[in-house]
Formats: structure tokens, sequence, C-alpha cells
């Protein structure tokens, strides 16, 4: 089956510890995305990659790091200068550019808890 | 710049009710809009999407809704909604040329019986 998987999908850390969220897919999806839920916030754009070897921060990205060095992975690493990562967390992937109409496909998410 | 009002953070109806959840969109370009459906602790579902041509559009599960581009609106109807249909909703909006969505707050619609 194509799709998206994150895992795992519960995470505890100690504050001050970096820690990486893992992103794969197997739609053959040139964009993917990370994307921070908050109760109440909705979803708010961490990073995004539209190709291989690039990628551009989104509205929070302060505290957060990427890499695209494949086509189908996007992990996410979040650094202990994030200040509250505390959040459920969400990848996702399109085809194309939203702005040409493609939809984004999402994983089931990582719930990360830091203490 | 791009942004999405929606409006109502809890819709409560009861079976069988027909619901509307309600979207507004900011856009200074022509817009795509999507509505996505999120379960406890899951990821989100694509509903349906509007691109273009008929401003009426159906989508998955019986829900449809209308783009209302003189009032920027695009609004999600469905006639009768069962217990399964608790769940998250969330508009989004992308402009021509954008590289990415612009979620909504999101709607919490709680059907009881």
């Amino acid at each position: 089956d194509g799709g998206i998987t994150q895992s795992p999908k519960y995470l505890f850390r100690k504050e001050g510890q970096n820690v990486t969220l893992s992103c794969e897919q197997n739609l053959n999806h040139d964009a993917m995305y990370w994307y921070r839920q908050d109760p109440g916030q909705g979803l708010r754009l961490i990073y995004y990659s539209q190709i291989v070897n690039d990628f551009q921060k989104g509205d929070i990205a302060e505290g957060y790091s990427v890499s695209r060095e494949k086509k189908e992975s996007f992990p996410l690493t979040v650094t202990s200068a994030q200040k509250n990562p505390t959040a459920f967390y969400l990848c996702a992937s399109s085809s194309g550019a939203s702005g040409s109409g493609s939809e984004q496909y999402f994983g089931p998410g990582t719930r990360l808890t830091v203490t | 710049a791009q942004s999405v009002t929606q409006l109502d953070s809890q819709v409560p109806v009861f079976e069988e009710a027909p619901v509307e959840l309600r979207c507004n969109y900011s856009s200074s370009v022509s817009v795509y809009l999507f509505w996505y459906v999120q379960y406890p602790n899951q990821g989100l579902q694509l509903l349906l999407k509007y691109l273009s041509g008929s401003t009426l559009v159906k989508g998955i599960n019986g829900f449809e809704a209308e783009f209302n581009k003189s009032q920027t609106s695009f609004h999600l109807r469905k006639p009768s909604v069962h217990i399964s249909d608790t769940a998250e909703y969330f508009c989004a909006v992308s402009g021509l040329g954008y590289s990415t969505l612009t979620f909504g707050k999101g709607t919490m619609l709680l059907v009881s019986p």
C-alpha cells in the first residue's frame, strides 16, 4: 500500500535532549512537509521541501531542523532550543506545489512529550 | 498573504440532523480550497477539494461544499450526520503559485444520539 509512515507513534524525551522524528513516503511525491499541531491552534508549518536536497522554513521553524537527502525521507529534529516541544507532529507529502492544486497526504502523526 | 477563518471551534448536533461548518478565506490571488477530517490521534484525510469549475463540490462520506467567491467562503455541509462523523474538520487554502497550504484552526463536530 502506498502511503506515509511516521515512527514512532509516541515519543518521550527529557528536556535538553535532541530528538529525531521519522517520516517516509512511497508515493513518489516530490514535496514533503512537517506540521505541528497544538489544541485549538490548527496546523502550523515547520519546514517544507519541494525537491531533494532543498528545503524552506515554514512559519515556526525556530528550534527545529530537517534534511532531505532522499526523495522518500524527510526527518525532523526537535532540538533543545525549541522552548515548548511537546505537541503532535504531522508529516505530509504532495506530488506538486499546493498552489498548483495538489492535495497533501498525511501520515498518522507522532505525539512527542518532553518532560 | 493568505489566511483561513473557521468561525466555530465546536459544533454540537444530534444524529441525523443537517450540519454546516463555516470557512472563510482571504487571498490576493485565485485559490484552491480543501476540507480535511481528522479522527482522534490520527492524521488528516482529504474530504473534498475545489480547484475550478462547478462551485458545488461533492466529497467522501456524503459531505459537500460550496465555493462562493463573492463572499470568500467555502462552507462544508452534510444533510444528515452520523455518530461516526464526530471528528475535527479543517479548511485549508492555497493561492495560485503558492508552495504551501494555510490551515484554519479547525472545527470540532460533536454528534450525539
